[in-house]
């Protein structure tokens, strides 16, 4: 049971550069995130996705864009790399149906970037 | 707007002492509230939670918190305190109004626990 898989576990890009940050979940969950950590800032979402084909902007998505085209996959990209985005990024998912909301989010182990 | 505040960004105790943690919300519904935890290295793993009913969550690990509407406040406890407890910890909010399952962080507390 894996439950969340992102991958790679940690990159070094230089400025300009793109990649693209892949998640993975076997729990057949709706909702997917993703997260950037900085430290004292907990966690910021960047974009986040209510089903397979959507995605929406969360609170800090300048700089990044997303695709979700299979319902278990949640890409998140950079198309043009900077400082500023060198962190920690989380993927989570969680099951959000009506009558079972407030369910947790199941995380990942983080990708460490750094932007040179 | 939902939003969480915890209070101190490190706290440390002895090994056996009392785990207080604090966590204050602000939100125009109903909350759910949740407490995560982050060993070093590993992504957040779901401490406990509230949604409706019982005030007091019982959660892994030992940790209990209580959900106190009148002082807007989800503190997290451990009656004694272990070595393996150090980590970060985060309180959490989602929005009823928006089927909860958008979710605040709070910026985290680093939990040292001295022998």
């Amino acid at each position: 049971n894996a439950g969340v898989t992102q991958t790679p576990k940690f990159r070094v890009l230089k400025t300009g550069q793109s990649m693209t940050l892949l998640c993975a979940q076997d729990m057949n969950h709706e909702y997917m995130y993703w997260y950037r950590q900085d430290p004292g800032m907990g966690l910021r979402l960047i974009h986040y996705s209510v089903g397979e084909g959507t995605t929406a902007k969360g609170e800090v998505p300048d700089g990044y864009n997303v695709s979700r085209l299979k319902k278990q996959n949640f890409l998140l990209g950079l198309e043009s790399a900077a400082p500023s985005q060198t962190s920690v990024y989380f993927c989570a998912s969680s099951y959000s149906k009506s009558g079972t909301w407030g369910q947790p989010q199941h995380f990942g182990d983080g990708t460490r970037l750094s932007i040179l | 707007a939902q939003s969480v505040t915890q209070l101190g960004s490190h706290v440390s105790v002895s090994e056996g002492a009392l785990v207080l943690l604090r966590c204050n919300y602000s939100s125009s519904v109903p909350p759910y509230l949740f407490w995560y935890v982050q060993y070093p290295n590993q992504g957040l793993q779901l401490l406990l939670k509230y949604t409706t009913g019982a005030t007091l969550v019982k959660g892994i690990n030992g940790f209990e918190a209580e959900f106190k509407k009148s002082e807007t406040s989800f503190h997290l406890t451990k009656p004694s305190a272990h070595m393996s407890d150090a980590a970060e910890y985060f309180c959490a909010v989602s929005d009823t109004g928006t089927g909860g399952f958008k979710t605040i962080f709070g910026a985290g507390t680093r939990l040292f626990v001295k022998a």
